[in-house]
C-alpha cells in the first residue's frame, strides 16, 4: 500500500517563510506532486518533482530526497491569500495520484 | 480554454435516493478521474479512463456506484441509492501523469 504523512496544520505570520514536510512509504516511486485547495475550492497543481532536488516556481520551492523518502514545499513571502490546505501526493507508475491528507497553512498578519 | 466542467455545483438528496454527477474535461485530454474528498481529508480516487475504458476501479463501490465515459469525453458517476456517508464533495480531474486540472466539484448532502 502507500501512506503519505503531512502535519495536519501549520500556521506563520504573513511575510515569513515555510516549510511543509511530507513523508511517504510506496513502492514504485515516480515522483511527488503539491497542490493548493482554498476552502470551498478545487485542489490546483503547484509543483511535480521526480529528481531529487530543489525546485523553485516564483515564492515556492518543492524539494523531494528519494532516498530518504521525503520532500517539502516551500513557502516564502507569505501572503494572507496563501491561507489555504497543501497536499502531497504521490504518483506510481502510471497509476493515479494518492493524495495525504493535507496541512492547513493559515497565515496570520 | 475552458477547464474541467461539473456539475451540479451542489446537491441534496435524501438517503436511498440516486444522484448522478456530471463532468466535462479539458479538450484533448484522454485521462479522467473520479475523486471524492470527506471533510479535513485529501482526495481519494474512485475511478480513472482513459479514453473511454475505466483502468482503475478497485476503489469504487460497484455496490451502489457507477460510472460511464461514453465516446473518451464527458463522463457521468452515479449513485444508487445514496447512504448517509456517501455525503462529500465529488471531484473530477483531467491531465498527464504530472499534473491534473480539477474541476470544482459537486458537494453532496445526504440527509
Amino acid at each position: 500500500g502507500q501512506s503519505l504523512e503531512q502535519p495536519s496544520e501549520v500556521t506563520a505570520v504573513e511575510g515569513a517563510i515555510v516549510q511543509i514536510n511530507c513523508t511517504y512509504q510506496t513502492s514504485g516511486f515516480y515522483g511527488l506532486s503539491w497542490y493548493q485547495q482554498h476552502d470551498g475550492g478545487a485542489p490546483t497543481f503547484l509543483s511535480y518533482n521526480a529528481l531529487d532536488g530543489l525546485e523553485e516556481t516564483g515564492r515556492f520551492s518543492s524539494f523531494l530526497s528519494r532516498s530518504d523518502s521525503y520532500g517539502y514545499l516551500l513557502l516564502q513571502e507569505l501572503q494572507m491569500k496563501d491561507s489555504a490546505s497543501y497536499f502531497c501526493a504521490v504518483r506510481k507508475g502510471r497509476r493515479a495520484l494518492t493524495f495525504g491528507s493535507g496541512t492547513r497553512l493559515q497565515v496570520q498578519p | 480554454e475552458a477547464g474541467v466542467v461539473q456539475s451540479p455545483r451542489y446537491k441534496i438528496i435524501e438517503k436511498k435516493q440516486p444522484v448522478a454527477f456530471w463532468c466535462n474535461p479539458i479538450s484533448g485530454h484522454n485521462t479522467l478521474y473520479w475523486y471524492r474528498q470527506n471533510l479535513g481529508q485529501g482526495p481519494e480516487l474512485l475511478i480513472r479512463y482513459e479514453n473511454e475504458e475505466a483502468v482503475d476501479d478497485s476503489q469504487l463501490p460497484k455496490d451502489r456506484f457507477s460510472a460511464e465515459r461514453l465516446k473518451g469525453v464527458d463522463s457521468t458517476l452515479k449513485i444508487q441509492p445514496a447512504e448517509l456517508g456517501d455525503s462529500a464533495v465529488y471531484l473530477c480531474a483531467s491531465g498527464t501523469d504530472y499534473g491534473y486540472t480539477f474541476g470544482s466539484g459537486t458537494r453532496l448532502t445526504v440527509v
